[in-house]
């Protein structure tokens, strides 16, 4: 079946502007997950839904991050004010339910450069 | 708070050499899972390999298998029959049972020389 599908592939912007990036999770999957992939963090875990809930906001960066998710599928990663810093590759990933029993499948990402 | 440290940041080998990558983390947690992703060019992260702690059994997936050494906190990757195909940056990363994200290391660039 389809996998993790993301968009936009690739985003610029300008310094100041609100961005939206957007997940597909695989169909049924009932967990999303939101990480961040930057040249001096590394990987980082933001956010993690259970269903259209946020149990674990734990790593949003700031009050300038924020996630949604509706009717238990689709999400929204939403980055108010852009900065130069939140120049990096949004990961998202599904699972069948939550918890380390299931295997978290990965989107191609989106890349975000922030002028 | 649970870490884990990849110590190669590149490594590099002939095609359809053996090839090892180590990783090793800390946690005082018992109830945990392992796994190893794979990131080419593409950017898609891709599923290795995964193990389960409470598992004493070395998990194997075809030329990918793992060497899990629970007491010592070392979890590596073992690639046998390289392939130009494998050339990608490898995570290693942990998740505990009760948590819902996964730590990762810092990666490791392999490269496959034909």
């Amino acid at each position: 079946g389809a996998g993790v599908s993301q968009s936009p592939s690739n985003k610029v912007t300008e310094k100041g502007k609100d961005v939206e990036l957007r997940c597909d999770p695989i169909s049924g999957h009932t967990a999303l997950y939101w990480y961040r992939q930057s040249l001096g963090q590394g990987l980082e875990f933001l956010i993690y839904f259970q269903g259209n809930s946020a149990p674990d906001k734990s790593g949003l960066p700031s009050d300038r991050f924020s996630a949604e998710r509706t009717g238990g599928s689709v999400s929204t990663l939403t980055i108010q004010r852009t900065q130069q810093e939140d120049s990096a590759v949004y990961l998202c990933a599904s699972s069948d339910v939550a918890g380390g029993a299931d295997t978290q499948y990965f989107g191609p990402g989106t890349r975000l450069t922030v002028l | 708070a649970q870490t884990v440290t990849q110590s190669q940041p590149e490594m590099s080998v002939q095609e359809a050499e053996t090839v090892t990558l180590s990783c090793t983390y800390d946690t005082s947690e018992s109830n945990y899972y392992l796994f190893w992703y794979k990131q080419p060019p593409s950017r898609q992260m891709i599923l290795v390999i995964r193990q389960e702690a409470y598992k004493q059994q070395n998990a194997t997936e075809n030329r990918f298998s793992v060497n899990f050494q629970k007491a010592a906190k070392s979890f590596s990757l073992k690639i046998s029959d390289s392939q130009l195909g494998d050339t990608a940056m490898y995570f290693c990363a942990f998740m505990t049972s009760g948590a819902q994200k996964l730590v990762f290391g810092q990666g490791t660039r392999l490269t496959i020389n034909p």
